[in-house]
C-alpha cells in the first residue's frame, strides 16, 4: 500500500517561472490538503481539496498560487511567477474523511528552491 | 479557527531522562489530537494522537494526555534516547470539529544530550 506519493521531491526554479509539484493521495483516500513549511518553522496549512472541489482555500496567497484536485490524475499545487520568498518545502497529505477524527499522513514534501 | 500553542520551543534533556511538551486549544468543540515527528529533511509522521473521549493514551515509551476543560494536551516520552531527537507538532482539527484540516502548533525541537 503506498503512501502519499509527491514529485518532484526537489525542485529548482529561477525568479518568474512557474513550479508545478504533484501529490498523489494514499489509496483509497479523498481528501487532499497542502502545507507550507518554511525552514526552521512550522507547518502552514494553504488548502484542502476533495476530488473536483476545493473545500477550503484560506491559507492560500490570493495571487499567483492555485491548486486543483481532478477527477483522474493527482493533485497539483501550481505556483506561478515564483520568488524568493516561495522556497520552502511543500507537504501534501491525505485522509479517507475529513480530519474530524481522522489521522492524516504525510508525503515526502517537494522542496523548492527559487534562485 | 482554530487556534494552537504549543511549548517549550526548544528542549534540551539527558538521554534517559524524561521530556514533556505541552500544547493549548481554543475551540471546544475540537476532538481530535495528534502529535507528529519530524526529522530532518523528512516529513512530519504520526506517533501518537487522542481523542476527546479519553484522557491519556500510551503506546511503549510515549504518552498523550488530554485536558478538555482546560484545553490543552501533552505529549511525555519516558526514557530518551538520542533517536527520540526530532521536532515534534502538536495539532487540532483547523474547524474545531470541522473537517477542514489541522492546524498545527508551531513545533517543539528536541535535543537528546548524551
Amino acid at each position: 500500500n503506498a503512501g502519499v506519493m509527491q514529485n518532484p521531491r526537489h525542485l529548482v526554479r529561477r525568479r518568474g517561472q512557474e513550479a508545478r509539484l504533484r501529490c498523489s493521495p494514499m489509496k483509497g483516500h479523498s481528501h487532499v490538503y497542502w502545507y507550507r513549511q518554511l525552514p526552521e518553522e512550522g507547518l502552514k496549512f494553504m488548502v484542502y481539496l476533495q476530488k473536483e472541489n476545493i473545500i477550503d482555500e484560506s491559507g492560500m496567497p490570493k495571487e499567483r498560487f492555485s491548486a486543483e484536485f481532478p477527477k483522474e490524475g493527482p493533485s497539483i499545487l501550481r505556483i506561478q511567477q515564483v520568488v524568493r520568498g516561495d522556497s520552502a518545502a511543500y507537504f501534501c497529505a491525505s485522509s479517507p474523511q475529513g480530519t474530524s477524527g481522522n489521522t492524516i499522513y504525510f508525503g515526502e514534501g517537494s522542496w523548492l528552491t527559487v534562485v | 479557527g482554530e487556534n494552537v500553542e504549543q511549548h517549550p520551543s526548544t528542549l534540551s534533556v539527558q538521554e534517559g531522562d524524561s521530556a514533556v511538551i505541552k500544547c493549548t486549544y481554543s475551540d471546544s468543540a475540537s476532538n481530535y489530537f495528534p502529535w507528529y515527528k519530524q526529522e530532518l529533511g523528512k516529513r512530519p509522521q504520526l506517533i501518537i494522537d487522542i481523542r476527546s473521549n479519553v484522557g491519556e493514551k500510551k503506546d511503549q515509551r510515549i504518552a498523550v494526555t488530554l485536558n478538555k476543560t482546560a484545553k490543552h494536551f501533552s505529549l511525555h516520552i519516558t526514557e530518551t534516547q538520542p533517536e527520540d531527537s526530532a521536532v515534534y507538532f502538536c495539532a487540532a482539527p483547523a474547524g474545531g470539529g470541522g473537517a477542514d484540516g489541522l492546524t498545527f502548533g508551531k513545533g517543539t525541537h528536541l535535543i537528546i544530550q548524551p
